[in-house]
């Protein structure tokens, strides 16, 4: 089943700039979680906020959670050629199955142009 | 320490043979998921154990889709009788004790499976 949509589907920025990706969700959650991936490996986890968060910060990343409108962004400030990745949401199900499955959406493909 | 550990990394097989992955864990995570990749697509879970608990396998495709867990640790994930549309990268994570929604996952590298 999909749970995450990630949008957009492909962004292309120049160095320095900041990039946004946002995700949509249909159930309620736990939690919401990011990860990237470069091409060719496994993904990296990179930041979890829980559902009565709103807002986290890790390094040059900010992720925002808005439950009532199901979505989530993250923004990668100041970006660098290395952030070049594909870019992943992840929710569990509060619903069915069995709490701790993790659903991916499709990612947004971030390209980051010296 | 040691990340999660996927073997083999590539496998190129025949239609309607029988394929294994391994995935060995790292040591001491009591969760372990299967998720497989298509080119260019997302994630596409396929089974996760957690702990003693009976897994939850509703992801998996068709009953030629199986995998095991011994001791808490290693899993194998088997696919009989392979297709073509079985190409895919296949990839597995684990995390450690705790409350399961509140965990970030460690990914290995994945195996991509071939079927010609």
């Amino acid at each position: 089943s999909q749970q995450g949509e990630e949008d957009p589907q492909a962004l292309s920025i120049q160095e320095g700039e900041n990039a946004t990706m946002n995700c949509s969700y249909k159930t309620s959650i736990n939690n919401l979680q990011w990860y990237r991936q470069n091409s060719g490996r496994g993904l990296v986890h990179l930041i979890l906020i829980r559902s009565n968060e709103r807002e986290k910060h890790s390094g040059r990343l900010r992720v925002t959670l808005d439950t009532s409108k199901k979505s989530s962004s993250l923004l990668i400030t100041a970006s660098r050629a290395a952030d070049t990745a594909s870019y992943f949401c992840a929710t569990d199900e509060r619903y069915g199955g069995s709490q701790g499955n993790l659903i991916f959406g499709k990612g947004t493909k971030l390209s980051v142009k010296p | 320490g040691a990340g999660v550990s996927q073997s083999p990394s590539n496998k190129v097989t025949e239609k309607g043979k029988d394929v294994e992955l391994r995935c060995d864990p790292i040591s001491g995570h009591t969760a372990l998921y299967w998720y497989r990749q298509s080119l260019g697509q997302g994630l596409e879970f396929l089974i996760y154990f957690q702990g003693n608990s009976a897994p939850d396998k509703s992801g998996l495709p068709s009953d030629r889709f199986s995998a095991e867990r011994t001791g808490g640790s290693v899993s194998t994930l088997t696919i009989q009788r392979t297709q073509q549309e079985d190409s895919a990268v296949y990839l597995c994570a684990s995390s450690a004790p705790g409350y399961a929604p509140y965990s970030s996952l460690h990914f290995g590298n994945g195996t991509r499976l071939t079927v010609t």
